[in-house]
């Protein structure tokens, strides 16, 4: 079944650790996204990618960083420097970059720092 | 800078009754694109809809319709015959045209349908 997988579902770490999330997608995507969903709001862009080796800045990616080395993957990575990192992520691809294109989402990983 | 507002933030129905959710955005661009998607208690965001700015026609989608207005700048989202499986958080998107990379969400809105 071709989709989007992130893993692990639930993440548990002590403040100060950096933590890796895993985002892969099998629908030859060429555009993906990490989003951040807290309680009872919408979702905010933390970074994206339109290609193999780019990728931008969302609206909150400071203590966060990415790297999209192979077209499948997009990992996120929490560091240290994140100040609230307690949160829902949202991996999420589209055809391609641009407006036009609607996204498709993974189903999420709920990080827990403390 | 645009701004998508989900004025309703919880809604509670019992089955059978139609829910509308409202959706209003703001934009300066003349191209944009509209989206709903769900989210259901799993948490996965699943695609329901995207309309463009130049296509103002209403769709129907099973017991699904969206109504899309230009002139009030909203894009409302009926369920007809509500089922609990309907039950879910209901979020409005907005992008612009085609470089802009970012869909900005409502807060979005809770629907709880009881039997």
């Amino acid at each position: 079944d071709g989709g989007i997988t992130q893993s692990p579902k639930y993440l548990f770490r002590k403040e100060g650790q950096n933590v890796t999330l895993s985002c892969e997608q099998n629908l030859n995507h060429d555009a993906m996204y990490w989003y951040r969903q807290d309680p009872g709001q919408g979702l905010r862009l933390i970074y994206y990618s339109q290609i193999v080796n780019d990728f931008q800045k969302g609206d909150i990616a400071e203590g966060y960083s990415v790297s999209r080395e192979k077209k499948e993957s997009f990992p996120l990575t929490v560091t240290s420097a994140q100040k609230n990192p307690t949160a829902f992520y949202l991996c999420a691809s589209s055809i391609s970059a641009g407006g036009a294109y609607e996204q498709y989402f993974g189903p999420g990983t709920r990080l827990t720092v403390t | 800078a645009q701004k998508v507002t989900q004025a309703q933030t919880e809604i509670s129905v019992v089955e059978k009754e139609d829910v509308t959710l409202d959706c209003v955005y703001e934009t300066r661009d003349t191209t944009y694109y509209l989206f709903w998607y769900k989210q259901p208690p799993s948490g996965e965001l699943v695609f329901l809809i995207r309309r463009n700015s130049f296509d103002e026609q209403n769709e129907i989608s099973g017991r699904y319709s969206w109504n899309f207005q230009k002139s009030t700048s909203s894009f409302n989202f009926t369920i007809t015959a509500s089922q609990v499986v309907d039950s879910a958080v209901y979020f409005c998107a907005l992008s612009g045209g085609s470089n802009d990379y970012k869909l900005s969400f409502g807060a979005g809105t809770t629907v709880t349908v009881r039997a």
